[in-house]
C-alpha cells in the first residue's frame, strides 16, 4: 500500500521569505502523480502544483516549485516570496497511475503554514 | 461554471442516527469521490463513483455507503452514527477519473458533528 508522510506539523515563514515543506512517500508503482494541495480556512482544497513521476523536470507554478527526488521518494514544496495569503494547511498527495484510479488520492497528515507580516 | 457543491455545510446529529450528505459535481463531470477529514486520521478516501457505479472503495466499515444518480450527483450515507464519525466530509469531482492526470475539484465540505 502507498503511504505519504509529512513530518512537519507546523511551519512558519516571514512575509517575502522562502519556505520549504517536506513530503516523503512510499510506493512500489512506477507510474504515479504527486500533488500539493492548499486548504485555507474556507476548507476548500485547492491544487497548488502537481508532478508526474515520469518527468524528471521539477514542476513550477509561479512562486511555487517542487523538488522531486524519485529515487529518494521525496517531494518537497518551495514557496518563494511568501505572501500572507499563503497561510493555510498544505497537503501532499499521491495518486496511482493505474487506470480508473483518478478519483483516489492518498494524503499526508498536512503542514500548517503561518506567514508573519 | 459552478464548482462542486456540497450540502448541507453543517450538520449536527446524535449517536445512533443516520445521516445523508449530498454532492453536486461540476457540470459534465462523471466521477465523484468522497473523503473524510479528521484531526486524528487526516484525510482518508471513502469511495468513488463513476456512472452510477462504485469504482473504488477505501477502508471504511459498511455503515458508510454512497450512491450516484444519473445526473452524476452523489450522496453518501452514514448509518448508526458514532462519536468518531464527527468529521469534515469532502467531495471531489473529475471528468472521468480514469486518467491520473485529470484534475480533481473539491467542494467546501460538510462538517458533521455527532453528539
Amino acid at each position: 500500500a502507498q503511504t505519504v508522510t509529512q513530518s512537519q506539523p507546523e511551519m512558519s515563514v516571514q512575509e517575502a521569505e522562502t519556505v520549504t515543506l517536506s513530503c516523503t512517500y512510499d510506493t512500489s508503482e512506477s507510474d504515479y502523480y504527486l500533488f500539493w494541495y492548499k486548504q485555507p480556512p474556507s476548507r476548500q482544497m485547492i491544487l497548488v502544483i502537481r508532478q508526474e513521476a515520469y518527468k524528471q523536470q521539477n514542476a513550477t507554478e509561479n512562486r511555487f516549485s517542487v523538488n522531486f527526488q524519485k529515487a529518494a521518494k521525496s517531494f518537497s514544496l518551495k514557496i518563494s516570496d511568501s505572501q500572507l495569503g499563503d497561510a493555510a494547511m498544505y497537503f501532499c498527495a499521491y495518486r496511482s497511475g493505474l487506470h480508473n484510479q483518478g478519483g483516489k488520492l492518498i494524503f499526508g497528515q498536512g503542514t500548517e503554514l503561518s506567514v508573519k507580516p | 461554471k459552478a464548482g462542486v457543491t456540497q450540502t448541507p455545510r453543517y450538520l449536527i446529529k446524535t449517536r445512533g442516527q443516520q445521516v445523508t450528505l449530498s454532492c453536486s459535481p461540476i457540470s459534465g463531470h462523471r466521477s465523484v469521490s468522497w473523503y473524510q477529514q479528521t484531526p486524528g486520521q487526516g484525510l482518508q478516501f471513502l469511495f468513488e463513483y463513476f456512472s452510477e457505479t462504485q469504482r473504488n472503495k477505501g477502508n471504511f466499515p459498511g455503515r458508510f455507503s454512497g450512491r450516484q444518480f444519473s445526473n452524476s450527483r452523489s450522496e453518501m450515507n452514514v448509518s448508526t452514527l458514532e462519536l468518531g464519525d464527527s468529521a469534515l466530509y469532502l467531495c471531489a469531482s473529475t471528468y472521468a477519473g480514469g486518467a491520473a492526470n485529470e484534475k480533481l475539484f473539491f467542494g467546501s465540505g460538510t462538517q458533521l458533528s455527532v453528539l
